[in-house]
């Protein structure tokens, strides 16, 4: 069974403070994965990576993908009180492009 | 960006009844669809795979008489759900896939009372 686990669950952390976030899995017939921000309501798309070891940079956010290790990082520097939210990793692979999810890392900036 | 809509965002009904969501991809046409299911404090669990104009398949330990999935064109997805109770108040999240990437729409909220 395909599996994607996130760690932390949970993070507080002060404005400015720099993140680190991880995602491991281990799935079939890997074909990319994902991170997602999550607010209120559904999932915004962050950054897609599908090859190993070259860093996707959107502003103060950044993540690499390492696919000898099987896992991901998600980065989040300078971090804004705007930056709290679920945070989560997904991974997509099979014959049917299915996307299976991490729990997520729920983060909270504090002012 | 793709956008995906949903319909209705917000849903109360009473226990035995059924309640029909909608998802559309606006502009762009989407041969596969998916369906998602989040419980608050939890991740997203994939439901079902919608292909326009075949049966969907359905995750493990989903009912699929009781979630009846309908794909009728390229860019409209439904997901009915057959004598709602309590028990399935959930968020339900459908998504659209575009290449490789998959575009969410903004969910629905619903409620069985």
């Amino acid at each position: 069974e395909d599996k994607v686990v996130q760690s932390p669950l949970s993070l507080v952390v002060h404005e400015g403070d720099t993140v680190t976030l991880n995602c491991s899995y281990e799935v079939t017939n890997f074909r990319s994965l994902l991170w997602y921000k999550q607010e209120k309501k559904a999932p915004t798309f962050l950054f897609m990576l599908t090859s190993s070891g070259i860093e996707k940079k959107s502003g103060r956010l950044s993540s690499i993908l390492d696919k000898k290790e099987l896992s991901s990082i998600l980065n989040i520097t300078a971090t804004q009180t705007g930056d709290s939210a679920i945070y989560l990793c997904a991974v997509l692979g099979g014959s049917n492009y299915k996307l299976t999810f991490g729990k997520g890392t729920l983060l909270t900036v504090n002012p | 960006g793709a956008v995906v809509s949903q319909h209705p965002s917000r849903v109360i009904c009473k226990s035995g009844t059924s309640v029909k969501i909608e998802c559309r991809s606006l502009d762009f046409q989407a041969t596969t669809m998916f369906w998602y299911r989040q419980f608050p404090k939890q991740s997203l669990m994939l439901m079902a795979t919608s292909n326009e104009g075949s049966k969907a398949t359905y995750e493990q330990g989903v009912e699929k008489d009781k979630f009846l999935i309908n794909h009728a064109s390229l860019t409209l997805s439904t997901l009915t759900v057959t004598s709602a109770h309590p028990e399935d108040s959930s968020f339900y999240i459908c998504s659209a896939r575009a290449d490789s990437e998959q575009y969410f729409g903004p969910g629905t909220r619903l409620t069985v009372t």
